[in-house]
């Protein structure tokens, strides 16, 4: 089972920024928190992962809480292509046994 | 990113035959690849975990003799199903661990395969 909990849908408008929260108030101290999203009938895309630091890259922000509980993914200038399922994984297994679990995710609807 | 590649990105079959599914880590060795399925309004769910020189480990449920998973190279994974039925068709998807031994290691996914079954 998923071990994360996240919104089942939110709206955003272009060009603003998009918060998504997710819970994972069950994670273990070596366990990371993944970002993927979807849009329709493609496969996953990768967005950003972390630890425990807060985290950057050209597509997004990713920032933990210090106690690792919870995580939002920030989407600086969200555009009409950031429509799509977003999903926030914590990594399953350790040790070259990982495996991603998905839960329902976001469904993040940008708006003109 | 690393780049994992499906093919066919489409097929439909006729009830009954075997239809199989290639993944292939484009430029990275991939020792650990993941299958999934996913059918319409619905979440990935895994199917199973592919290991390069190893059978295969099935998640809870999975028919293994329906759906065999081999692992033959470090860059090519394929997912058989076999003695297709109309309530398998699906989107499946498959998705690699990039290099590097670390835990954090990125996992990329590949962009699938639909299958139609009549």
């Amino acid at each position: 089972d998923a071990k994360t909990t996240q919104p089942p849908s939110m709206d955003c408008a272009e060009g603003r920024a998009a918060n998504l929260p997710c819970n994972h108030s069950t994670i273990s101290g070596n366990e990371y928190v993944y970002w993927y999203r979807q849009i329709h009938s493609q496969g996953p895309q990768y967005i950003i992962h972390g630890l425990k630091n807060n985290e950057t890259n050209e597509m997004a922000s990713l920032i933990i809480t210090e106690d690792r509980k919870s995580s939002t993914l920030i989407l600086p200038h969200a555009t009409l292509r950031d429509t799509a399922v977003y999903y926030c994984i914590v990594r399953v297994g350790q040790g070259g046994s990982e495996k991603l679990v998905f839960g329902k995710g976001t469904k993040l609807t940008v708006n003109p | 990113g690393a780049v994992v590649s499906q093919h066919p990105s489409r097929v439909i079959c006729k009830s009954g035959t075997s239809v199989k599914i290639e993944c292939r880590s484009l430029d990275f060795q991939a020792t650990t690849m993941f299958w999934y399925r996913q059918f319409p309004k619905q979440s990935l769910m895994l199917m199973a975990t592919s290991n390069e020189g190893s059978k295969a480990t099935y998640e809870q449920g999975v028919e293994k003799d329906k759906f065999l998973i081999n692992h033959a190279s470090l860059t090519l994974s394929t997912l058989t199903v076999t003695s297709a039925h109309p309530e398998d068709s699906s989107f499946y998807i498959c998705s690699a661990r990039g290099p590097g031994p670390y835990s954090g290691n990125t996992i990329y996914f590949g962009e699938g395969s639909w299958l139609t079954v009549v």
